[in-house]
């Protein structure tokens, strides 16, 4: 099983800053099969990134992904106050499908 | 636009069977995808618990495997959930989701709302 380790815990910025939140997993993630979710209080997951650099449909061009085999970075250019939230980071390349434990960005 | 609905009771005994159905509106569940549930305890994080394809393939977590079946019923447009023998551990929201693609090595792109199940006598 490939274990995610996010970092930070969590993260306090103000608006308009930018957030650079890490995801490092435990053995190399084959064909950089992984996704990054945002999760706001009460709501399910949404999909922002996959193929570690791909945004899926609807999602900013404030966001980016980036990284390859084991170091996995997800960047917000300028933080919205719709922004702040939870981050998630999860492999598909090799079963259990598995996610990190989360960071998450506050308003300092 | 895909959408998903899970449904199922609220509250199950320990020792029993937790069943969940999520329901698919938007799109066929016979089309080229697969189909998932994850589930999240209160202020904790993600864990996958199992996909199925149309053909009726399934993975699940082997953390899980013993006590989960996931099955498809193609002409309700709809898949569930079965989870034996539950503990207070199983108390989560759980969530449906889709996988697109056919070959199964994919990620989540639309999710349920979410449902509550807590394990209490």
């Amino acid at each position: 099983e490939i274990v995610l380790t996010q970092s930070p815990g969590t993260l306090s910025l103000s608006p308009g800053e930018r957030a650079t939140l890490s995801c490092r997993a435990s053995q190399s993630v084959s064909s950089s099969y992984l996704a990054w979710y945002q999760q706001k209080p009460g709501q399910a997951p949404r999909l922002l990134i996959y193929g570690a650099s791909s945004r899926a449909t609807g999602i900013p061009d404030r966001f980016s992904g980036s990284g390859s085999g084991t170091d996995f970075t997800l960047s917000i250019s300028r933080l919205e106050p719709e922004d702040f939230a939870v981050y998630y980071c999860q492999q598909y390349g090799s079963s259990p499908r598995t996610f990190g434990q989360g960071t998450k960005v506050e308003i300092k | 636009q895909v959408q998903l609905q899970e449904s199922g009771p609220g509250l199950v005994k320990p020792s029993g069977t937790l069943s969940l159905t999520c329901a698919v509106s938007g799109g066929s569940i016979s089309s080229s995808n697969w189909w998932s549930w994850i589930r999240q305890p209160p202020g904790k994080g993600l864990e996958w618990i199992g996909e199925i394809y149309q053909s009726g393939s399934t993975n699940y977590n082997p953390s899980l495997q013993s006590r989960v079946t996931i099955s498809i019923d193609k002409s309700k447009n709809q898949f569930s959930l079965k989870l034996s023998s539950v503990t207070a551990a199983d108390t989560a929201v759980y969530y449906c989701a889709r996988m697109p693609g056919a070959i199964g090595v994919t990620y989540f792109d639309y999710w349920g709302q979410g449902t509550l199940v807590t394990v209490s006598s």
